[in-house]
C-alpha cells in the first residue's frame, strides 16, 4: 500500500496561503490523494481529494505533480481556526475501501 | 441531515473486560469503516463493511471484531481488552465503496483501558 510523507509542522502567518506539501511516490495509477484535517482529537474532517488533475473547492486548492509522485495542499488565506494537523492520505479502492493515513502536519496559524 | 454517529463517546474500561462500539452512518450510506487512532498517531485500519458483508481487515488481532446490520449501523466489538486499546475510535461511512467521493468521519468514541 502507497504510503504519505509530510513535514511533521508548520507554521503560517494568518492571512497569508499555507502550502502543505505531501510526497506519495509509490501511489499506484488508481489510487486517489485525499486531504483530511483534524482538530483536537475530533473526528477527521474532508478537505478535497484529487486524482490526476488539480482540484479546487471552497476550503483549498489540491496541485498534484505530473507524475503523481507529490502534491501540494493549498489554504488560500489561513484563518486561526485552521489550525489543525493535516494529512495526506492514499485511498485504496480495490477489494477494500480504506485510507492509509501518515502522521500528518501539524499547522498553526499565527496572528 | 445527520452525519456519521457514534455512541458512546467516552468510556472506561478495565483490562480483560469487552466492549462494543456503535456507529450510525450517514442515510443512504451502506459502507462502513472502523478505524483505531492512538495519542500522537494518525488513524489505523480496522475493518470496513460494504452490505453488511466484511470487504477489508487490517492488521488488527482476533480480539477484534465487527458487524453490518441491514439499517447498515455497524459494531466494533472489542474482546479481552488491553492496555494498548486505549484509543479514539472513529467510524466513517461512504456511498459506495468504489470511490471516489468523500468518506465522512463522525466525532469518535474515545476508550480508556485501566
Amino acid at each position: 500500500d502507497a504510503k504519505t510523507t509530510q513535514p511533521p509542522s508548520m507554521d503560517c502567518a494568518e492571512g497569508r496561503a499555507a502550502n502543505l506539501p505531501c510526497n506519495h511516490s509509490t501511489i499506484s495509477g488508481n489510487e486517489y490523494v485525499y486531504w483530511y484535517r483534524q482538530i483536537h482529537s475530533q473526528g477527521p474532517q474532508y478537505i478535497i481529494h484529487g486524482l490526476k488533475n488539480n482540484e479546487t473547492n471552497e476550503m483549498a486548492s489540491l496541485i498534484i505533480t505530473e507524475d503523481r509522485k507529490s502534491s501540494t495542499l493549498i489554504l488560500p488565506h489561513a484563518t486561526l481556526r485552521d489550525t489543525a494537523v493535516y494529512y495526506c492520505i492514499v485511498r485504496v479502492v480495490r477489494n477494500t475501501d480504506k485510507l492509509i493515513f501518515g502522521t500528518g502536519t501539524r499547522l498553526q496559524v499565527f496572528p | 441531515d445527520a452525519g456519521v454517529t457514534q455512541s458512546p463517546t467516552h468510556l472506561i474500561k478495565t483490562r480483560g473486560q469487552h466492549v462494543t462500539l456503535r456507529c450510525s452512518p450517514i442515510s443512504g450510506h451502506k459502507s462502513v469503516s472502523w478505524y483505531q487512532q492512538v495519542l500522537g498517531q494518525g488513524p489505523q485500519f480496522i475493518f470496513q463493511y460494504y452490505e453488511k458483508e466484511e470487504r477489508g481487515r487490517g492488521n488488527f488481532p482476533d480480539r477484534f471484531s465487527a458487524r453490518q446490520f441491514p439499517n447498515y449501523s455497524s459494531e466494533l466489538n472489542v474482546n479481552a481488552l488491553l492496555l494498548g486499546d486505549s484509543a479514539l475510535y472513529l467510524c466513517a461511512s461512504s456511498s459506495s465503496p468504489q470511490g471516489p467521493g468523500e468518506l465522512f468521519f463522525g466525532e469518535g468514541s474515545r476508550l480508556t483501558v485501566l
